[in-house]
């Protein structure tokens, strides 16, 4: 079981919105510590998405983006397109074991 | 542009050692401020991180995974980093990736390709 929680599954029609939450507690996401998400392609390595919370790297479409609030992090999708459909996952850093880099258990978004 | 390449043997005997080794190019593994990283991803399962390895040789690693199982080292020289799993079960079955971090709690950017490691008799 992760430390971070993510929903299994999402799905959206093109052309929409769609969030995952990424669920943390006080030893990581609520402690102040960032969220960072990635985009899995199916058979690839994750590819960098969002960093610091809200943060996109140069080349990642602003269709994409973060958010934190308390314990709990969100990444949105607007415009949904069917290359979209991947796993994606959150990460943080959570204090309470020493030095443990912590990964949502991902999401499987599905474009219908 | 940095590029980290996994490569390893891709079958490993329950009960024996795991050694992969994360070749970087572009640019050097001795580059102060950042860590070099392992995750594993077992077949559709989620990531997991390893441990990481500061440049100057500092180790951290998972306390979820026995660490006296796991040890990550650099090679300055080959500009590698290397990760060594012992006592493997089929549980360790997994696509093994390398990354690069600017601090712990940063994010991983960019990652290797990944190379799938299988335990079996």
């Amino acid at each position: 079981q992760s430390v971070l929680t993510q929903p299994p599954s999402v799905s959206g029609a093109p052309g929409q919105r769609v969030t995952i939450s990424c669920t943390g507690s006080s030893s990581n996401i609520g402690a102040g510590y960032d969220v960072h998400w990635y985009q899995q392609l199916p058979g690839t390595a994750p590819k960098l998405l969002i960093y610091g919370n809200s943060n996109r790297p140069s080349g990642v479409p602003d269709r994409f983006s973060g958010s934190k609030s308390g314990t709990s992090a969100s990444l949105a999708i607007t415009g949904l397109q069917a290359e979209d459909e991947a796993d994606y996952y959150c990460q943080s850093y959570d204090s309470s074991l020493s030095a443990n880099v912590v990964f949502g258990g991902g999401t499987k978004m599905t474009v219908l | 542009q940095l590029q980290l390449q996994e490569s390893g043997p891709g079958l490993v005997k329950p009960s024996e050692t795991l050694s992969l080794t994360c070749t970087v190019s572009g640019g050097s593994i001795s580059s102060r401020s950042y860590y070099w990283g392992w995750i594993r991803q077992p077949p559709g399962k989620g990531l997991e991180w390893i441990g990481s390895i500061y440049y100057s040789g500092s180790t951290y690693y998972n306390p979820s995974l026995k660490s006296r199982r796991v040890t990550i080292s650099v090679d300055t020289s080959k500009n590698q980093v290397s990760l060594k799993l012992n006592s493997v079960t089929a549980a360790d079955t997994a696509v093994y990736y390398c990354a690069r971090h600017r601090e712990l709690w940063n994010w991983f950017d960019p990652w290797g390709q990944g190379t799938l490691a299988t335990v079996s008799s």
